[in-house]
């Protein structure tokens, strides 16, 4: 079973840019459909968007259309997360989800990104 | 989108007691509806699949149900490791939104 590891932590200015990875070993990357999911601090679990390794065709919630990135390298086995225009609000832990069909069987360890000016 | 709610947000209950969270869908979901367990700093873990598959390796005393708009998740006899929040998710159009989870906390 594929494994995820994430890039470390991160502190950010408002209004500047984070791109966070998440490398895949262990299995067959093509195979997985890698989504990004937030946690603000002592919240929830927000779905951000998705990429299909092949074709690489990405999706994104409507509330981040715009502002977020995802794209996937296939030579590396590592998708990004690229978000743009940073507010104090993006504070959260950043987790990269893989799935087959349908559920997160696997996830990345979680990136703590901390926006301060 | 479809929402997803849970309910109760949090539950206290002693060691040996069945625990029932449900879940609602703003509108039918068929059977695409995943649960997942979040144990404090932890990334979340996959319990149950298709709103009733056992994901390998998960304790027997985790089980789901339901299907179109109303589901549940069930520990059968709680034990202290099930300290942790519980979130369902639906897996049947994006965005693939979660519910806003149930903490569980062991008296």
């Amino acid at each position: 079973q594929v494994q995820l590891v994430q890039s470390g932590a991160e502190v950010k200015k408002p209004g500047s840019s984070v791109k966070v990875s998440c490398k895949a070993s262990g299995g067959t990357f093509s195979s997985y459909t890698i989504s990004w999911v937030r946690q603000a601090p002592g919240q929830g679990l927000e779905w951000m968007g998705r990429i299909i390794p092949i074709p690489a065709i990405a999706n994104y919630a409507q509330k981040f259309q715009g502002r977020v990135t995802i794209t996937a390298d296939k030579s590396t086995s590592t998708a990004y997360m690229e978000l743009n225009s940073l507010i104090s609000e993006d504070t959260a832990v950043y987790y990269c989800a893989g799935s087959t069909v349908g559920p997160y069987r696997v996830w990345g360890q979680g990136t703590q990104v901390t926006v301060s000016s | 989108d479809i929402q997803m709610t849970q309910s109760p947000s949090s539950l206290s209950a002693s060691v040996g007691d069945r625990v029932t969270i449900t879940c609602r869908a703003s509108q039918s979901i068929s059977n695409y509806l995943n649960w997942y367990q979040q144990k404090p700093g932890k990334a979340p873990k996959l319990l149950i699949y298709g709103a009733s598959s056992l994901q390998s390796g998960v304790p027997s005393r985790f089980s789901g149900s339901g299907s179109g708009t109303d589901f549940t998740l069930t520990i059968s006899s709680l034990q202290p490791e099930d300290l942790a929040t519980y979130y369902c998710q639906q897996s049947y159009s994006t965005p693939l939104t979660f519910g806003g989870g149930t903490k569980v906390e062991i008296k």
